[in-house]
Parts: structure tokens; sequence; C-alpha cells
């Protein structure tokens, strides 16, 4: 059983650029989570994919945006880039029905996250 | 928004000693989760208590919630030097799998 990978592990990048961070899922999990950690803070939820499509949405502007795909794998989206944006981003798979939590679940397993700087 | 709000910012114990860490939230929740974090990697899951549960045991791990204070506490005993980590604590409402996690409490536990 693999567990949450992410890719890249760090990443630099401009003000106003755009960047992609993927994620691959847990085996058996069909649904997929994205958090943003600020440094010192607790992880934010950002959005959540559930059968490709958004299923929950945190405070975050339209700039982010996501995608789920068929093997349940995902990838975060962000545009615009704001020196705000550097974060710790992670990203969670769980084997939910989508509409919380069923039997136990929505414990959420974390991939090592994509550290993003923005200068 | 965070939900949580983790108490002490905190802890530094010597080895061997009980750590006790609380959490409180602001609505109803579905459970409450904690999770610790290693050096500003990936969340790992310890253990879940439902709503209509007050106490839970996981190795050691003992996790108390009182719904009418809307705490909890996590309280690890006979504290190692590998229990130094980040704690969260996250409720969920049931609703989208969402978790709303605390800003989390330091452990430091010297050998």
């Amino acid at each position: 059983e693999t567990g949450v990978t992410q890719s890249p592990t760090h990443l630099i990048k401009t003000r106003g650029q755009q960047v992609t961070l993927r994620c691959s899922s847990q085996s058996g999990h069909n649904t997929v989570s994205w958090y943003q950690q600020a440094l010192g803070q607790g992880p934010q939820f950002i959005f959540q994919y559930y059968r490709e499509e958004e299923n929950g949405r945190g405070n975050f502007p339209p700039r982010f945006s996501g995608l789920q795909f068929p093997n349940y794998s995902s990838e975060l989206n962000v545009n615009a880039l704001e020196l705000d944006d550097s974060a710790l981003y992670l990203c969670a798979s769980s084997a939910t029905g989508g509409q919380g939590e069923v039997s136990g679940a929505n414990v959420l397993t974390f991939g090592a996250g994509s550290r993003l700087t923005v200068l | 928004s965070q939900q949580g709000e983790e108490d002490p910012q905190a802890l530094s114990i010597q080895e061997g000693e009980n750590a006790t860490m609380n959490c409180s939230y602001k609505t109803s929740i579905n459970n409450l989760q904690w999770y610790r974090q290693n050096s500003g990697r990936g969340l790992v899951h310890l253990i879940l208590i439902r709503s209509n549960e007050r106490e839970k045991h996981s190795g050691r791990l003992r996790v108390t919630l009182d719904t009418s204070k809307k705490s909890s506490s996590l309280l690890i005993t006979a504290s190692r030097a590998a229990d130094t980590a980040s704690y969260f604590c996250a409720s969920s409402t049931g609703a989208n799998s969402k978790l709303t996690f605390g800003k989390g409490i330091t452990l430091s536990v010297r050998p």
C-alpha cells in the first residue's frame, strides 16, 4: 500500500507566475483535499475533490483551482502568485462517500507537502 | 479561519513525564481528531473521538472530549524524545470531510 505522494517537494516562483502542484492519493482512497499551511500556523482548507468534482471549498480566491483525475490523483493550480502564497501545501486523501464521515472515515492521510516560496 | 485553539502554544517536558495538550473549538462537531507533524512535514493522524464519546485510548495516547465546553485534551503518557513534534487538533462537522485545524502545540521532550 502506497501513501500520499506530492511533487515537487520544494519550488521557488516569482510574483505573478503560475504554479501546479501534484498529488497521488493513497491506494483505495477516493477523495483528495488540499490544505495551505503558513509558517507557524495550522493547515487551512483550500478545497476537496470527490469523483473528479470540487466538493467543498475554503476561503480561497478563484485563482486557486484544482483537478482530480480518474485514478484519484490531483493537481492544485495557483495563478497570479502573490507573496502571501508562500507556504507548505499539503495534499491529503481519504476514503469517504463525499458526504462526510462514513464508518469512521474522514481520517486524512497526508503527503509530505510541497513548499512554495514566492519572491 | 481556524476554529480550534490549542494551549499551551509550546510545552517542554522531560522524557518520561506526561504531556497534556488542550484544544477548544467553536461550533458543534461530528468528531475531533488529533494529528502530529514533524518539522514542517506532512501530518500524521493520531486518534479520533466522536461527538458521542467522552474518552478514548490508543497506546500511550488518551483523548477526552467535553462537548458542553467545546474542548478536548490529549494526554501522552511516559513521553519519549521521539514525541517531539507539533500537535494539532482538528474538528469535523461531518460535512464534506473538511477538517478545521487549530494553530498547533509545539512539544519538546528533553532526553
